[in-house]
């Protein structure tokens, strides 16, 4: 396994428009976790899905985002109407439930978003 | 809610010297603490973690411990190299009522280490 893909890796686009990501979790991971990383600050927390379910979305996730995980392997998020705001990398991660495990979460190379 | 703070960087260091990079958090319960890097161009890395107090994470000569009456994760190395110029991550997880761990991240310390 080469672990969690992203694609594309960069997107440009116009504001107005809309884009989608995808992600590729490791294959035997149950729980993933999308993220948005600014420049200069830590990724924050926007959604997450335990298998095909989306459990928790951020506040920061305005109704112009949408995220799917349909057979509850590979993701994809939707930003419609972007705005320049919305310019920022994406980043996807994911994991294994497990008893006892420490939950550590294994991320994907991001997909850096420029609104112009 | 959960918080961690770390250290400002940048950090310049010449090869070979000592690393210190400190981080605090906030937490309401027990949470599992982390360093991820960033290397330039690619994705988060989990670097080391400790699940509980007293715990010492270690890997690639970086450690950790976990020290819960100082609320403190700080990252050391003895002896940097060049090839240890990255962005650092101090990052803590908790359980909440969803059931899962939402990885909450301190806003990155940048180590330039010169030759």
């Amino acid at each position: 396994d080469t672990g969690v893909s992203q694609n594309p890796r960069h997107k440009i686009t116009k504001r107005g428009q809309n884009v989608t990501f995808r992600c590729d979790p490791i294959s035997e991971h149950n729980r993933l976790y999308w993220y948005r990383q600014t420049l200069g600050q830590g990724p924050e927390f926007l959604t997450y899905f335990q298998n095909e379910a989306q459990l928790e979305k951020s506040r920061l996730l305005s109704d112009r985002f949408s995220a799917e995980r349909p057979k509850g392997s590979f993701s994809t998020l939707e930003i419609q109407r972007t705005e320049q705001g919305d310019s920022a990398m994406y980043l996807c991660a994911s994991s294994l439930r497990t008893t006892g495990s420490s939950y550590e979460q294994y991320f994907g190379p991001g997909t850096r978003l420029t609104v112009t | 809610g959960d918080s961690v703070t770390q250290m400002e960087g940048p950090v310049t260091l010449s090869e070979e010297a000592f690393l210190t990079i400190n981080c605090t958090y906030t937490a309401t319960g027990y949470p599992s603490l982390f360093w991820y890097v960033q290397y330039p161009g690619e994705g988060l890395q989990l670097l080391l973690k400790a699940t509980k107090a007293d715990d010492k994470g270690s890997n690639k000569g970086f450690e950790a411990t976990y020290r819960k009456e100082t609320t403190s994760f700080h990252l050391e190395k003895g002896s940097v190299q060049v090839s240890d110029s990255a962005v650092y991550f101090c990052a803590l997880s908790e359980g909440n009522s969803g059931g899962y761990q939402k990885v909450t991240f301190g806003t990155g310390t940048k180590l330039q280490v010169i030759p």
